[in-house]
Order: C-alpha cells, then structure tokens, then sequence
C-alpha cells in the first residue's frame, strides 16, 4: 500500500537557525499537505501543494512539491521557540482519494 | 463556525465494549476522515468518507465501523474493544474547490481500553 516516510525523525535546533525537513512516497501524489501538530491539539494544515514543482510560502514556512511527485520539502527560517511541534506530510491520488499522513518530524527549538 | 467537533474528549473502556466516538462538523465538507495516533506511528487512516452516503477502509480499519447519513456527521463504532485500540482518535473534514484545500482536525479523542 501506500506509504509516506519523514526525515529526520526529530531536530534539536538553535532559536534563529533555519530548517529542512522532506518526505518521499512510494506513490506518485497530486497533492501535498504539510500539517503542525502541537500537544494536545489536533494537527493544523500549514500549507497545500497541488502541482509539481510548486513552491508555496506560508510567513516563514516555505515548501515544495518534488519533480518527480513522490516527494515534498518544507523549510522553517529563522526558527522561534513556538515552531516547536510534530511537522507531518499528507498526500493523496486524486482528489477524491483518501489521505494518508507520514510518521511525522518532531522540531525542538532551544532559545 | 464551530469547526469539526468530537465527543467525547476522553473515554475509558473494558475490553469487550462497544461505543461509538462521534464527528460532526458544521462547514458543509464533503470529506471527512478518522485517524488514530499512536507514539511514533504518525496519524494512520481508519476509515474515510467522500460524501453522504459513501465510505472507505483506510490503513488501519479492522475493528471498526463507519456510517455516513449525514453531510454533518461521521461517527466510529468500535465493536468489540481490544488493548491495542488505545489510541487517540482525530476526526478530520475537509473541502477541496477552486484549486485550493480547507482541512480541519477536530481536537481528539483520548480512549484506553482495559
């Protein structure tokens, strides 16, 4: 079936320092979705992809849907203590397929 | 708005038990989906919904049941709960048109089976 994969599993960064995190499929995707998750909460959707090669920016959060449409990046500049949470990838199909999350990278940022 | 809603916030079961985890959300999606969250396994799909009337297993359906009757609501039976159903559970709905997505978590369902 499919199957999303995250890396790295988690990053200890300085306060200031950017990030980057990326997610691959073994599955061709014609959407992405980069979601937060913070504790206790429901995660929340960041940021949609929808074509590839699309660079979408969301305030200091930039990602992008590979070439290939198997993979996605998601960069974090100049990181601040509240982007500490679990960063997850979601894609799907077609539009009308479910979909599916991968195991999620887990950001600490130390002031 | 009040967004995707579930209830209840926090459950605790025997095992052998049923009961039903209940969605509503007030945003007229068509899509609307149930997760489970377990320590380092990320959200894995149970079952899914593209619109009234229609469902879906995702990854992880077995010892679940799904019904849609409604636009508004997506409810999850447990049938006979087991340890391993522990979990947190998340509702989610979503909308996707005009080249753009609008998704929604609702804030999650603690459950413990013992």
């Amino acid at each position: 079936g499919q199957q999303l994969n995250q890396s790295p599993q988690s990053m200890f960064i300085q306060e200031g320092e950017d990030v980057s995190m990326n997610c691959t499929s073994s599955s061709i995707f014609n959407t992405w979705l980069w979601y937060k998750q913070e504790p206790g909460e429901g995660p929340v959707l960041l940021i949609a992809l929808y074509k590839a090669g699309e660079l979408t920016s969301n305030g200091r959060l930039t990602a992008q849907f590979g070439i290939t449409r198997k993979d996605s990046f998601l960069n974090i500049s100049a990181s601040i203590p509240s982007d500490v949470g679990i960063y997850f990838c979601a894609g799907r199909r077609t539009s009308y397929d479910k979909v599916i999350f991968g195991p999620g990278t887990s950001l600490s940022v130390i002031p | 708005n009040a967004g995707v809603t579930q209830t209840p916030k926090f459950q605790v079961l025997k095992t052998g038990q049923s009961m039903t985890l209940q969605c509503a959300q007030d945003m007229n999606h068509e899509y609307m989906s149930w997760y489970r969250q377990d320590p380092g396994m990320g959200l894995r799909l149970i079952h899914y919904s593209v619109g009234a009337g229609i469902t879906d297993q995702g990854e992880v359906p077995n010892g679940y049941n799904v019904s849609r009757s409604t636009t508004e609501d997506f409810p999850l039976r447990l049938l006979s709960a087991a340890p391993s159903q522990t979990s947190v559970y998340f509702c989610a709905s979503s909308y996707s048109g005009g080249g753009t997505i609008r998704a929604f978590f609702g804030q999650g369902t603690r459950l413990t089976v013992v």
